[in-house]
């Protein structure tokens, strides 16, 4: 499987302001995800970022909160913008290879104060 | 949209015995269905999947069935080990794009 290198892997940081996470991979892919899992709960997809295009978000989830980045096939970023202590949670990048199949990054554990 | 729903929320078993966890989704084009691990603190693990052209995946201790009729699936841990305590999920994939979690059972594994 592809090897997913995210960044910050931690982080604490003010309210009103913003994050960017970072997810290399260390192979070309399609379609990179990003997910929220708030503590104790289970992932929720907050967009799907594919190259060259713009991020298709859920529902719940907007660009002007969640800009996401994708400039070429091995890259992509989240920014948490204008935070409050309700985005305190852990965000995980993931890439697909094959059919569906999913693997996860070490995730970002976002703490605002 | 998918929805998937995952019983028990909190499972706890005696080293040795057999762990079963229970997944029911609702959309019918799901067709792909897998299974993370994620222990404290960690990434979540993909541990084994099944495809909807097949009923029962095995892979050494670990078990995976599936009903496409009644729209339900299981995860079987047989000889259970303390390295088996995790937080176990269960995930339904209507699409390529797409991958919808059920909420997780946490295993216990009592020695």
């Amino acid at each position: 499987s592809a090897v997913i290198s995210q960044k910050p892997s931690r982080d604490i940081c003010q309210r009103g302001t913003s994050l960017t996470i970072q997810c290399q991979v260390d192979s070309q892919v399609t379609m990179m995800f990003w997910y929220r899992q708030q503590p104790g709960q289970s992932l929720t997809l907050i967009a799907t970022a594919n190259q060259g295009s713009e991020a298709t978000y859920e529902s719940g989830f907007v660009i002007d909160k969640f800009p996401i980045s994708r400039p070429n096939l091995t890259f992509s970023t989240l920014t948490v913008s204008n935070m409050s202590p309700e985005d305190s949670s852990i965000y995980l990048c993931s890439t697909s290879e094959g059919e569906n199949i999913q693997y996860f990054g070490a995730g970002t554990r976002l703490s605002v104060l | 949209g998918e929805n998937v729903e995952q019983h028990p929320s909190t499972l706890s078993v005696q080293e040795g015995d057999s762990a079963v966890i229970k997944c029911t989704y609702s959309d019918s084009a799901s067709n792909y269905f897998p299974w993370y691990k994620q222990e404290l603190g960690k990434r979540p693990q993909l541990i084994i999947d099944i495809r909807s052209n097949v009923g029962e995946k095995k892979d050494q201790r670990i078990a995976v069935t599936l009903n496409k009729t009644a729209k339900h699936f299981s995860l079987h841990i047989t000889e259970t080990q303390p390295e088996d305590s995790a937080v176990y999920f269960c995930a339904a994939s209507p699409s390529a794009s797409k991958i919808i979690f059920g909420s997780g059972t946490r295993l216990s594994i009592r020695p």
